[in-house]
């Protein structure tokens, strides 16, 4: 069975330093991993996609994800944080053989302040 | 803009309503798919839809009742809910059949409050 781990409730960044919202998953074949936003009273935005190959992939508003195999790790990173990126952050895994379905993590709530 | 629209944006009902969501999509997407969501929390899968036919119900409450009338439409009839219904019940559509790492698209949800 896949899961998808968000060790994190809560990130708090100052505007303008980098920030990371970390995720790691577990699944049985090929991961195929995305990251979705969700501002309040709005459903889940796509943000990005794993790319087979990319390491680094780049998505949405500055956003890019850093794919670790051996770490099992798909971490979400943007160089300088904006007050506007405060939102809640998930991180989903859709495994092979699973058909459509998408495993979500917890969800981590990012704040960035001034 | 989404471009999964999802009808009302609001809707409260008493325990003995019927009611419908509606959702609708024009990216020729053929798998839909219904979430439930409380706050703060990741969506629950419901139901998915793939070439109009039921493909995955994750044992949800015969109160809840999908429908698929065409590839660009999906509603979910409700009748006699309870309390603990209450949430964020949200659409999504994604290609199906094509690469796996083809993205589910959200829309922005109908807040249900049970009374």
């Amino acid at each position: 069975a896949q899961s998808v781990a968000q060790p994190e409730d809560q990130v708090n960044v100052a505007e303008g330093n980098p920030l990371t919202v970390k995720c790691t998953y577990s699944v049985s074949g090929n991961p195929y991993l995305f990251w979705y936003v969700q501002y309040p009273n709005r459903g889940l935005q796509f943000l990005l996609k794993y790319i087979t190959g990319d390491n680094l992939v780049k998505g949405s508003y500055g956003f890019e994800a850093e794919f670790n195999k051996s770490q099992t790790s798909f971490h979400l990173k943007k160089p300088s944080a904006l007050v506007s990126d405060s939102a809640l952050y998930f991180c989903a895994v859709r495994a092979t053989g699973e058909g459509n379905k998408l495993t979500f993590g917890t969800g981590t709530q990012l704040k960035v302040e001034l | 803009d989404t471009e999964v629209t999802q009808t009302p944006k609001h809707l409260v009902m008493g325990m003995t309503n019927k009611k419908s969501l509606k959702c609708e999509q024009h990216m020729g997407h053929r798998a839909m798919y219904w979430y439930k969501q409380k706050a703060k929390k990741p969506p629950e899968l419901m139901f998915v839809y793939s070439y109009e036919k039921l493909s995955i119900n994750e044992s949800v409450p015969s109160r809840f009742s999908p429908e698929c009338p065409n590839s660009s439409l999906l509603n979910l009839h409700l009748h006699a809910l309870q309390p603990e219904d209450s949430a964020l019940y949200l659409c999504a559509s994604s290609q199906d059949g094509g690469p796996p790492n083809q993205p589910q698209h959200f829309g922005d949800g109908t807040r249900l409050s049970i009374l």
